[in-house]
């Protein structure tokens, strides 16, 4: 069966970085595009951008530039998410979602929390 | 960008009761490319609906999605006690891609 697991809780520092993995299976990798999504405490979803798993070309949404990467090693089918210079606007769940040809995300991983804190 | 306004924010019901929750775009939906996605406190969201009205795999006949263009519903027919949670919108025709805000269904 197709399952998105993804690392465990972080808390980190202003200004460090961390790097989220979403490792899938029960599916070839490569044919399905990664997508990213945010949500902040008590907040709704934010779609942060996805990554072409063919390819590795990543896109990403306005305001998820500079300080967010999204990244691939296809030989453990494992997306990954790094974000740099953290700040505390950034403590949220990061979500992976699978997302089917047309668009819409079939598969989510469990989440992970990335809490920013001095 | 397609800006997505669900409505109600809050809508209070006892179990048995029919659920009706709307989600209206800024503009038009390409391709009728509209999803539902149900979360539960604590977890992942979990798809319901793509395609404005076909609902995903494993997902009971309760729900249903209906709409075009810029005006969609979901429809929970009868609730189910599980089924008390938040659900979001998404429109997956254009980027970049958006949720609505969410409409908690929770138990009157």
């Amino acid at each position: 069966q197709v399952q998105l697991v993804q690392s465990g809780s972080e808390l980190k520092k202003p200004g460090a970085s961390v790097k989220v993995s979403c490792k899938a299976s029960g599916y070839t990798f490569t044919r399905y595009a990664m997508n990213w999504v945010r949500q902040a405490p008590g907040q709704g979803l934010e779609w942060m951008g996805w990554i072409d798993t063919n390819t590795g070309n990543p896109t990403y949404a306005q305001g998820f530039t500079g300080r967010f990467v999204f990244s691939l090693d296809t030989s453990v089918s494992t997306a990954y998410l790094q974000i740099s210079s953290l700040k505390a606007e950034d403590t949220a769940v990061y979500y992976c979602g699978r997302g089917d040809r047309t668009g819409y995300y079939d598969y989510w991983g469990q989440g992970t929390l990335v809490t920013v804190s001095s | 960008e397609i800006v997505l306004t669900q409505s109600p924010g809050t809508l209070s019901l006892s179990p048995g009761e029919r659920a009706t929750l709307s989600c209206r775009a800024s503009q038009s939906v390409s391709s009728n490319y509209l999803a539902w996605y149900q979360q539960k406190r604590g977890q992942a969201p979990r798809l319901l609906i793509y395609g404005a009205s076909s609902r995903a795999t494993g997902i009971p006949d309760r729900f249903s999605g209906s709409g075009s263009g810029t005006d969609f519903t979901l429809t929970i027919s009868r609730l189910e006690p599980e089924d008390f949670a938040v659900y979001y919108c998404q429109q997956y025709g254009s980027s970049p891609e958006t949720f609505g805000q969410g409409t908690k269904v929770e138990i009157k």
